[in-house]
């Protein structure tokens, strides 16, 4: 079956430090991979959707310059978020898609800064 | 403005009666899908019915869908505690968009 793992689980960051996160499809080829954050008592914020031989769309609030992402194969994925404020706190989701926009997620890094 | 929106923030049952979550989005869609999220965890798809369907079944599961209405339902019968999750509908941005607008979700509790 399709599975999506994403590491670390849980991380503490410093107000100010930079933390990476990454996401690894297994038993599908990750055509697109979506990065979404879901805030305390919020849905899920899409941050940016990656397409293979695509250039990575951003959507309205997030930056290629907080969250820089790569997507360099079918099968992995990573994002960083920089310069972590309080705000970017969350559980950070990542969605492993075919091409036919059924995605398979994973179970999110959650973000805490102090 | 959210594009899909589940039409209660919170819903509570006893175990083994059924249930029904509500959804209604606002764009032309290819297909809707309900995902479940457990506490801790990340969602899971639970049935995804394209534009072109009225109805899909996954077990006790039981999802329609109304584009004349722009809505859709969840049902599930036979509840178990376990089905406590928030439940989310989602569609695609745009019709044929990888791209996925969650709903806020419904807050499911099933009680022994």
């Amino acid at each position: 079956g399709a599975l999506v793992y994403q590491y670390p689980r849980r991380t503490i960051c410093k107000s100010g430090t930079s933390m990476r996160m990454e996401c690894q499809a297994v038993g599908f080829q990750a055509t697109s991979v979506a990065w979404y954050r879901q805030s305390p008592q919020k849905t899920f914020e899409l941050i940016a959707l990656s397409t293979v031989n695509s250039a990575i769309k951003y959507e309205q609030n997030f930056t290629q310059e907080k969250f820089p992402i790569s997507h360099p194969n079918l099968s992995f994925s990573s994002m960083t978020v920089l310069n972590a404020y309080l705000e970017d706190r969350g559980l950070y989701l990542c969605g492993g898609g075919q091409g036919n926009y059924e995605q398979y997620f994973g179970p999110g890094t959650r973000l805490t800064v102090l | 403005s959210q594009l899909a929106e589940e039409n209660s923030w919170a819903l509570s049952v006893h175990e083994g009666e059924s249930v029904t979550v509500n959804c209604s989005y606002k764009t032309s869609i290819t297909a809707l899908q309900w995902y479940r999220q457990k506490s801790g965890k990340g969602p899971a798809q639970l049935i995804l019915i394209r534009s072109n369907e009225r109805e899909k079944r996954n077990g006790r599961l039981r999802a329609t869908l109304d584009t004349s209405s722009q809505s859709s339902s969840l049902s599930i019968t036979a509840t178990r505690c376990e089905d406590t999750a928030v439940y989310f509908c989602a569609t695609d941005a745009s019709s044929g968009s990888w791209q996925l607008i969650f709903g806020s979700g419904t807050q499911l509790t099933v009680m022994p």
